[in-house]
């Protein structure tokens, strides 16, 4: 099992706002990152040092952590955003990382 | 561009063994780490372990120790992947993701096309 945790599914109505979250106790440690990943592509980095975009990444998305939570925030969901997102942070030990499951987000 | 190209897909035979190569271009290859993480078909990612691309020192996920060989060729820019003794269950598409180091706390920016390994007599 992972040692962060997230929802299955998630779903949103088209311009409305998400949150995604992902759990674990190593997250009161090391920031999360976000990764998006559509059927048949690799997976790409969405935030990473709890809520930096890298260039390409629409503003729409941002991250935030609280404790033991970090979280994906997309303000004015798009089609396009429909996608698995994963968490990912280093693991309790410091030296090894770990993905959440998975959150399926589906945009209606 | 920055960007990392893997080796095509493989068809291997329960206690075979494979090697997934990861070519680096774009970039300096020795600056930055590279990871390597599985999906099995449906499912989610699994960090299956890293390779310092400066010292060569490779450090695996719990699970994988003993049966995962992880290397570099930094001649070519290339890491490799070689996992032996396959079984059913290894079957999953393989990515390598390069560590964008301290500055943004060693998130995954860059990741291969992935390699599909499927295992099966």
């Amino acid at each position: 099992s992972s040692e962060l945790t997230q929802d299955p599914a998630v779903s949103v109505a088209l311009g409305q706002t998400v949150r995604i979250t992902c759990q674990g106790d190593s997250l009161r440690s090391y920031y999360a990152s976000w990764y998006q990943q559509k059927p048949g592509q690799a997976p790409a980095l969405v935030i990473h040092s709890k809520n930096n975009r890298p260039s390409g990444i629409p503003d729409r998305f941002s991250g935030s952590n609280s404790g033991d939570t970090a979280s994906l925030t997309i303000t004015g969901a798009q089609a396009e955003d429909e996608a698995d997102y994963y968490c990912n942070s280093r693991d309790r030990s410091g030296y090894h990382w770990v993905f959440g499951g998975g959150t399926k987000l589906t945009v209606l | 561009q920055v960007q990392l190209v893997q080796s095509g897909s493989e068809l291997k035979k329960p206690g075979a063994s494979v090697m997934v190569s990861c070519k680096a271009s774009g970039y300096s290859f020795s600056t930055y780490a590279i990871n390597w993480v599985r999906q099995a078909p449906g499912q989610g990612l699994e960090w299956m372990g890293w390779i310092n691309t400066n010292t060569g020192n490779p450090t695996y996920a719990q699970g994988f120790t003993g049966r995962l060989v992880l290397s570099l060729d930094t001649s070519v820019s290339t890491a490799y992947l070689h996992i032996s003794s396959l079984q059913a269950d290894d079957t999953a598409v393989y990515y390598c993701a390069r560590g964008c180091g301290g500055g943004c706390h060693d998130a995954f920016d860059i990741w291969g096309q992935g390699t599909l390994v499927t295992v099966s007599s």
